[in-house]
């Protein structure tokens, strides 16, 4: 199946700085990657799609100057969080969506963010 | 409302038994799709199976199963012969919509845990 790293797995910053935080669809190219969050115990909430060669679509109440993404090409997406603070630790996971004609999406290992 | 409900908070499972964990949808659009992914303590997602809106059938792959009710919009996963590695968190998703536009909406998901 197809395959989706994320790096770096787990990150530890302090409060005030940007972390960015790569996702790459190994072997095919992905037109369109998404960014989940989850908090512990919970569910997946999507925060932002995002296309290669255009800007990220965001979800509703999600802050577009924090969360940068960045698809500069088909097997790379970035999500830099700025000016991290103690509540943006959470697990942070990319996907990729495949070409298949169900949609499925790929997902990668996921980001273990902590903010100190 | 809410797209996917999951009401089984956790669920207990005797090793070498079946077990089926619930997943009710809430949709207008006619064509959907509907994904089970598990994802153990590491974090990653792991895709289970897959059921398309228009698919007669319902989806079979290994030991899983996906017990396809379309006029009461539910999608149970069916898990045969349970082993100790099923313990883990599961996942119903529905991805709706089409092409660029369609997104992907999970459960609250249910922890399974498999009794030896």
């Amino acid at each position: 199946g197809a395959v989706v790293s994320q790096h770096p797995s787990r990150v530890i910053c302090k409060s005030g700085t940007s972390v960015k935080i790569e996702c790459r669809s190994l072997d095919f190219q992905a037109t369109t990657m998404f960014w989940y969050r989850q908090f512990p115990k919970q569910s997946l909430m999507l925060m932002a799609t995002s296309n290669e060669g255009s800007k990220a679509t965001y979800e509703q109440g999600v802050e577009k100057d924090k969360f940068l993404i960045n698809h500069a090409s088909l097997t790379l997406s970035t999500l830099t969080v700025t000016s991290a603070h103690p509540e943006d630790s959470s697990f942070y996971i990319c996907s990729a969506r495949g070409d298949r004609a169900n949609y499925e999406q790929y997902f990668g290992p996921g980001t273990r963010l902590t903010v100190t | 409302a809410q797209k996917i409900t999951q009401t089984q908070p956790g669920m207990f499972v005797q090793e070498k038994e079946a077990v089926t964990l619930d997943c009710t949808y809430d949709t207008s659009d006619p064509s959907y799709g509907l994904f089970w992914y598990k994802q153990p303590s590491s974090g990653e997602m792991i895709f289970l199976i897959y059921q398309g809106s228009y698919d007669q059938q319902n989806a079979t792959e290994g030991r899983y199963s996906l017990n396809f009710q379309k006029a009461r919009k539910s999608a149970n996963l069916v898990i045969s012969a349970s082993q100790l590695g099923d313990s883990a968190m599961y996942f119903c998703a529905m991805r709706e919509g089409r092409g660029n536009f369609n997104k992907f909406y999970f459960g609250s998901g249910t922890k399974l845990n498999v009794k030896p």
